[in-house]
């Protein structure tokens, strides 16, 4: 079936970076773009950016321009996210969802998969 | 920045009833190109991701109970659950994919009464 499997949860200091993996099965992984969504503990959800995983094409919030990076590597299906300069505010679930197909501008279009989550905390 | 803001923050309904959660944009999100909201909802369950019900302000997902229903246009929308069943009980968000950052609610918690 159509899922999106991540990498599990992950501990790290501050200052330190953290990547986060999204692997995808059932689709054409180069088809839909990939966007990031994050959730604080006991907090609503926030957009980060997304991946278009055909061209490798980006488009992050302002809020995490120049210290998130999203990646992809099509021959394992595979979409990444990496926060740098991580602060303990930074604590909480990062979601991958799916967005759209790609040939959608701008990826204008609802998120109908969803990862599992991945749990990062930042402590000293 | 599109902010988006629903009411209530939270509700309580009897099981059977009916349960209404309005979400309003800080402009339209309606593209008059193709007549399209570019609103949708979602559903979050304790410990799990969020589950897309409604897409393009009414339409259902696939595999969607049709008690969910997602009506509005413009700037305001609602989200309606006839028939409350136990498992409805969850946090409900609104977002737009209007235009980027994308932006969700801040989330309704619907409990049963």
């Amino acid at each position: 079936q159509v899922q999106l499997v991540q990498s599990g949860a992950e501990v790290k200091k501050p200052g330190a970076s953290v990547k986060v993996s999204c692997k995808a099965s059932g689709y054409t992984f180069t088809g839909y773009y990939i966007h990031w969504v994050r959730q604080a503990p006991g907090q609503g959800l926030e957009w980060m950016g997304w991946i278009n995983p055909n061209s490798g094409g980006t488009n992050y919030a302002q809020k995490f321009q120049g210290w998130v990076t999203m990646t992809r590597d099509t021959s394992i299906s595979t979409a990444y996210m990496e926060l740098s300069r991580l602060r303990p505010d930074d604590t909480a679930f990062y979601y991958c969802a799916r967005g759209p197909l790609v040939v959608v501008v701008a990826a204008l279009g609802a998120f109908d998969i969803w990862g599992q989550g991945t749990m990062v905390t930042v402590s000293s | 920045d599109i902010v988006m803001t629903q009411s209530p923050d939270s509700l309580a309904v009897s099981l059977g009833e009916r349960a209404t959660i309005n979400c309003k944009s800080s402009q339209s999100v309606l593209y008059s190109s193709n007549n399209k909201n570019y609103l949708a909802w979602y559903q979050q369950k304790p410990g799990q991701p969020p589950k897309l019900l409604i897409y393009w302000a009414s339409t259902r997902e696939s595999g969607v109970p049709d008690r969910f229903s997602g009506s509005g246009s413009g700037t305001d929308f609602t989200l309606t659950i006839t028939s409350l069943q136990a498992e409805d009980v969850a946090v409900y968000y609104c977002q737009q994919y209007y235009s980027t950052p994308y932006s969700f609610g801040q989330g309704t918690k619907l409990e049963i009464k």
